[in-house]
């Protein structure tokens, strides 16, 4: 399976404290984007990090890539309750069709009032 | 950003029969998209790269005759669950997008079958 790897599996933070999820893939990319999902809803677009760019910054979120490690970190910061949801990053290889993505394995965040 | 809408959202269905699902993209044209399907508490797996024109690829594993896919024009693909059996009873998402930016998602459809 070409499915990339993201740790933890779930994660269970306070309010106000950073949550760091992580990533790893397979196999050469052209880009690496992170989505959120609540339960048994659609999926919402977080960032999009491009295989040339090492660090991303939108709001409270911050993406790393490291290309020669073939993995990528998600930190939120400052935590709140609305952020619990599974987060996902999903990988658009070399070669393949545009956007053409495969999905991690997810990670559940959970955030404590 | 672009949207991409999905009909219907929820759907049952008895087994042995077909259902339709659509996937729009409402503000711009897409030769290309594509559809997931997610078992609960799983992650997305993809299915198929749904072709304007052509026939859509399917990914190892998939049945292309039990999920038929057609891409008839630049803002429509739709896939068809034939012959639906309680085990495909999972939530669909399709995606579109345009070069360059990130993928746009429908809302997804979650299927039971009963």
């Amino acid at each position: 399976s070409q499915q990339g790897e993201e740790d933890p599996q779930a994660l269970s933070i306070q309010e106000g404290e950073n949550a760091t999820m992580n990533c790893s893939y397979k196999t050469s990319i052209n880009n690496l984007q992170w989505y959120r999902q609540n339960s048994g809803r659609g999926l919402v677009h977080l960032i999009l990090i491009r295989s040339n760019e090492r660090e991303k910054h939108s709001g409270r979120l911050r993406v790393t890539l490291d290309t020669s490690k073939k993995s990528s970190s998600l930190l939120i910061t400052a935590s709140r309750a609305a952020d619990t949801a599974s987060y996902f990053c999903a990988t658009d290889a070399i070669g393949g069709a545009t956007n053409k993505l495969i999905f991690g394995t997810g990670t559940l965040l959970a955030v404590q009032p | 950003g672009a949207v991409v809408s999905q009909h219907p959202s929820r759907v049952i269905c008895k087994s042995g029969t077909s259902v339709k699902i659509e996937c729009r993209s409402l503000d711009f044209q897409a030769t290309t998209m594509f559809w997931y399907r997610q078992f609960p508490k799983k992650s997305l797996m993809l299915m198929a790269t749904s072709n304007e024109g052509s026939k859509a690829t399917y990914e190892q594993g998939v049945e292309k005759d039990k999920f038929l896919i057609n891409h008839a024009s630049l803002t429509l693909s739709t896939l068809t669950v034939t012959s639906a059996h309680p085990e495909d009873s999972s939530f669909y998402i399709c995606s579109a997008s345009i070069v360059n930016t990130e993928a746009f998602f429908g809302q997804g459809t979650r299927l039971t079958v009963v």
